[in-house]
């Protein structure tokens, strides 16, 4: 099993461009989730999803869209990209939430992406 | 003021020493979590726990709930524990988690 998996790797953008992160799971996860993560600062969400076909706002959502078309991937759009969302980003799985939360389960990671915006 | 608070930020050991990073959080939780960043980036999850402790080789994760409080010993450190640790809350009833900054660790020969 490949665990998670984002594309691409790295990317540099320039102010104004659009792009769409990949992020991809053969683990049947329920939940998906994405992060940013800055120099200093914890990892912080940007939208996740608890199924196929739903996605709601994280921490910090605004200048991203997000959609779960399917239940193994969870894409991450920037409309219009800004030197702000230079970050390194994240998406993990993690099992269906029980009754206590999704906060209960493990959640996996990808390796993470590096974008820099110009 | 965060929601997890981790200490220390930074923490240098010889190879061999007991090395303890130390989580507060200041809400209800289901859960919390240890997690591994190495160098290249990627991200692991040690531990979940939501009472007591666990043991993992030589790595060992407490839980106090009523102080809100857990703690990662790490025993026999060894260069290869050279990493970020990060600590994350599950707040009850919610499909979230909240991170910690990280304590980075650096294990010397």
């Amino acid at each position: 099993n490949a665990g998670v998996t984002q594309t691409p790797k790295f990317r540099v953008l320039k102010t104004g461009q659009s792009m769409t992160l990949l992020c991809a799971q053969d683990m049947n996860h329920e939940y998906m989730y994405w992060y940013r993560q800055d120099p200093g600062m914890g990892l912080r969400l940007i939208h996740y999803s608890v199924g196929e076909g739903t996605t709601a706002k994280g921490e910090v959502p605004d200048g991203y869209n997000v959609s779960r078309l399917k239940k193994q991937n969870f894409l991450l759009g920037l409309e219009s990209a800004a030197p702000s969302q230079t970050s390194v980003y994240f998406c993990a799985s993690s099992r269906p939430g029980l009754a206590r939360g999704g906060g209960y389960n493990e959640q996996f990671f990808g390796p993470g992406t590096r974008l820099t915006v110009l | 003021k965060n929601e997890v608070e981790q200490s220390p930020q930074n923490l240098t050991a010889q190879e061999g020493e007991f090395i303890t990073i130390n989580c507060s959080y200041s809400v209800g939780i289901s859960a919390l979590h240890w997690l591994q960043q190495h160098p290249g980036g990627g991200i692991v999850s040690l531990f979940m726990l939501s009472s007591g402790k666990k043991k993992h080789g030589r790595l060992i994760a407490t839980i106090n709930i009523q102080e809100k409080h857990s703690s990662l010993h790490i025993t026999a450190s060894h260069p290869r524990d050279s990493a970020v640790y990060i600590c994350a809350v599950g707040p009850e009833d919610t499909d979230k988690l909240i991170f910690g900054t990280g304590t980075r660790l650096q294990v010397f020969p």
